[in-house]
C-alpha cells in the first residue's frame, strides 16, 4: 500500500495479558517511530528506529514495553502484562530520512479491561 | 526538555473566515516544525513541514510561518470551510533527537 499500515485497528484485552501491535511503513522509509496518544492529548514519543536498530527508546515508559524491527521494514510493538493505564491509541509513523517529514498510520486503539 | 503549546485549545468560526492557529515552543534548537491535521478516530495527516532554515511554507489555502528565534509558528487558514473542521497539531523535531514533540492541538469547528 501507499501509506503506513497498522494492525490491528482495535484491540481489547484483559489486564495482565500480552499484546503485539504491528506497523508496516511506507516502502523505502528507513526511519520508523512509535507514538502513544491519549484522549485529548498530542501524541507522545515512544521509540525511534533507523533501519533495524532502535536509535532512541527513551520514550518507552517501562520495561513492559519493547519494540523490534528485525529486517528494517515491519515493526512490532510488544506490551507485556498490560495494565489499564496502557489503554491509548498507538500510532506508527515512517520517514524517508530521520529529519524528514513524518507520515502516520491510522493507529491501533488498545483497550485494557 | 522541549515543550510545545498551542493556543487556542478550541475554536469555532463561521464558514468563510480566515483564521490563525498559534504554536509556541521553548527550545529554539530545532530541525523542523510540522503541522498535522487529525480527524476524530483517525491518524495524523501531514499538512506542512518547515525546515529550520525556512520562514514559511504554503499549500493551497494553508500557510505556515516559523520564527525560530522567538519559538513561534502560526498556521493560517484562508476562507475556512466546514471540511476544515478537525484538530490541528503542531510538532517540533529537536536537533538533539529525532523525535517529534507535539502540542495538545487546537480543535477547530467551522460552522456552515
Amino acid at each position: 500500500g501507499a501509506g503506513v499500515s497498522q494492525t490491528p485497528s482495535n484491540k481489547v484485552t484483559e489486564k495482565g495479558k500480552y499484546v503485539e501491535l504491528r506497523c508496516d511503513p511506507i516502502s523505502g522509509h528507513t526511519a520508523l517511530y512509535w507514538y502513544r496518544q491519549s484522549l485529548g492529548q498530542g501524541p507522545e514519543f515512544l521509540i525511534y528506529f533507523q533501519g533495524t536498530g532502535a536509535a532512541d527508546d527513551s520514550g518507552l515508559p517501562n520495561d513492559r514495553f519493547f519494540a523490534v524491527r528485525p529486517e528494517g521494514s515491519v515493526s512490532t510493538l510488544k506490551i507485556q502484562r498490560t495494565e489499564r493505564g496502557d489503554s491509548a491509541v498507538y500510532l506508527c509513523a515512517s520517514s524517508l530520512k530521520s529529519t524528514g517529514e513524518l507520515f502516520f498510520g491510522e493507529g491501533s486503539r488498545l483497550t485494557v479491561l | 526538555k522541549q515543550e510545545v503549546t498551542q493556543i487556542p485549545a478550541a475554536l469555532s468560526v463561521p464558514e468563510g473566515e480566515n483564521l490563525v492557529l498559534n504554536c509556541s515552543f521553548t527550545d529554539s534548537a530545532i530541525y523542523n516544525l510540522q503541522w498535522f491535521r487529525q480527524d476524530p478516530g483517525k491518524g495524523l495527516t501531514s499538512l506542512l513541514l518547515i525546515q529550520s532554515s525556512q520562514r514559511e511554507q504554503t499549500s493551497g489555502r494553508l500557510n505556515a510561518s516559523l520564527d525560530k528565534s522567538s519559538g513561534r509558528s502560526t498556521l493560517y487558514i484562508a476562507a475556512s470551510q466546514p471540511g476544515d473542521s478537525a484538530t490541528y497539531l503542531c510538532a517540533v523535531m529537536d536537533t538533539g533527537r529525532r523525535a517529534l514533540t507535539f502540542g495538545s492541538g487546537t480543535r477547530l469547528q467551522v460552522q456552515p
